[in-house]
């Protein structure tokens, strides 16, 4: 079975510009968390997703946002992008509302100039 | 909300010897404890993980133990290899009808020395 899918796995972004990042979990999971990764703040929380609704929030501003389709799909969004934007953004998905073990992706490089 | 403390944040050891590291939780609604081993250019990978209703866990080598009581939980690996250079994240995790949130300790780089 494939494991979690991230695409793209390293961009280069303006600070100001915004962002898309995509991720595809593993075949017949329903929820998809997403997590920032920087050697200042370690792995923090951003948003979970299950059947398409966002179930959880973490502690970022309003500029980052997340949308799950129906086939269970995700993808992240960060606007008016800042230079501590720059992380490791990863992306995990467990099988159901219920099940505990999340498995995660490779991440997605982001830096921000 | 939950706080994890993970020690040491760097941990040396000799090719064959034991490794251990610690972690405190703060949020007594916690119920799942994850490890995860993460290598450089790669995503966090589960290595092992215990829920509360469990004191301890072993598969091969590494072993998992926690303490409700005190709120802390251990990763052991027992001889090393250099194969186990990686850095170590614990994480705790509470769910619920408001969603599934893992919370991450700072992290713990291994080094094997052969």
């Amino acid at each position: 079975k494939a494991g979690v899918t991230q695409t793209p796995r390293y961009l280069i972004k303006t600070r100001g510009q915004q962002v898309t990042l995509s991720c595809s979990p593993i075949s017949g999971h329903r929820s998809v968390s997403w997590y920032q990764q920087t050697p200042g703040q370690g792995l923090q929380f951003l948003f979970e997703y299950f059947s398409e609704t966002q179930r959880n929030k973490g502690n970022f501003p309003g500029r980052f946002s997340g949308r799950q389709f129906s086939n269970s799909r995700s993808e992240m969004n960060v606007s008016t992008l800042e230079l501590g934007d720059s992380a490791l953004y990863l992306c995990a998905s467990s099988l159901e509302e219920l099940y505990n073990e999340q498995f995660f992706g490779p991440g997605t490089r982001l830096t921000v100039l | 909300g939950e706080n994890v403390e993970q020690h040491p944040s760097t941990l040396s050891v000799q090719e064959g010897d034991s490794a251990v590291i610690k972690c405190t939780y703060s949020d007594s609604a916690s119920n799942y404890f994850p490890w995860y081993k993460q290598e450089l250019g790669k995503g966090p990978q589960l290595i092992i993980d215990i829920r509360s209703n469990v004191g301890e866990k072993k598969d091969q080598r590494i072993a998992v133990t926690l303490n409700k009581t005190a709120k802390h939980f251990s990763l052991h690996i027992t001889e090393t290899q250099p194969e186990d250079s990686a850095v170590y994240f614990c994480a705790a995790m509470s769910w619920g009808a408001a969603g599934n949130k893992l919370t991450f300790g700072g992290g713990t780089r291994v080094l094997v020395k052969p």
